[in-house]
């Protein structure tokens, strides 16, 4: 079975301070992961994924196989980056491709 | 590019009765997917299609189900409904000439049951 955990659900900030959203998977196999975000009024998009292993809007994510993790990481929080953050895994091709999401984290960046 | 469309963005129904919505995918997507999202359980998976056959399937009961025409537009239905499946329901297409496993999101359909 594949699992996403995200343990916390409300991280708060300050504007300028270091953000790291944790996410820990479970999966039997090859896996792949995705950072996805909602921010307020609009669609759930896609962030950034491992495989690209590239920086968005300034965050990046390093998957660790051994500690089975995907954490996202900016190293200055900015207001605009308050919204709600998923993490998500789905397997390789085919009948595996179904992605699987955590419960999210709501990310809080104050002036 | 158009986005992904669903409708109704909206509706109201009561318990028992039933609900239709619809999807239309990115064009030239041929996957589709759809997931329930509520506060408290975040995104869960309902079943994808591909090519008009359902593909995956997830833990919900046989009172969801869903179908793909032949221009990959979708639909999904919920019979009796009950309290509990007032939600946002979040249609996903995916372009699987890339290989590359995105999801593009459409705006939702939320439903509310009374």
């Amino acid at each position: 079975a594949q699992r996403v955990t995200q343990p916390e659900k409300l991280l708060s900030v300050f504007k300028g301070a270091p953000v790291e959203l944790k996410c820990n998977y479970s999966y039997s196999g090859s896996p792949e992961l995705f950072w996805y975000v909602q921010y307020s009024r609009q669609r759930l998009q896609l962030l950034l994924r491992h495989i690209s292993r590239e920086s968005i809007k300034g965050f990046t994510a390093d998957l660790n196989k051994g500690e089975t993790s995907f954490h996202l990481k900016k190293p200055f929080a900015q207001e605009e980056d308050s919204a709600m953050y998923y993490c998500a895994l789905s397997g390789r091709g085919g009948a595996n491709s179904k992605l699987t999401f955590g419960k999210g984290i709501t990310l809080s960046v104050r002036p | 590019k158009a986005g992904v469309t669903q409708t109704p963005r909206y509706l109201i129904k009561t318990r028992g009765q039933q609900v239709t919505l619809s999807c239309s995918p990115i064009s030239g997507h041929r996957s589709v997917s759809w997931y329930q999202q509520t506060p408290g359980q975040g995104l869960q998976f309902l079943f994808e299609y591909f090519s008009e056959t359902q593909r995956n399937k997830g833990n919900f009961p046989g009172r969801f189900s869903g179908r793909q025409f032949s221009n990959s537009r979708s639909e999904m239905n919920v019979s009796t409904l009950e309290l509990g499946d007032s939600a946002l329901y979040l249609c996903a297409s995916r372009d699987n000439l890339s290989g590359a496993n995105v999801l593009t999101f459409g705006a939702g359909s939320r439903l509310t049951v009374l």
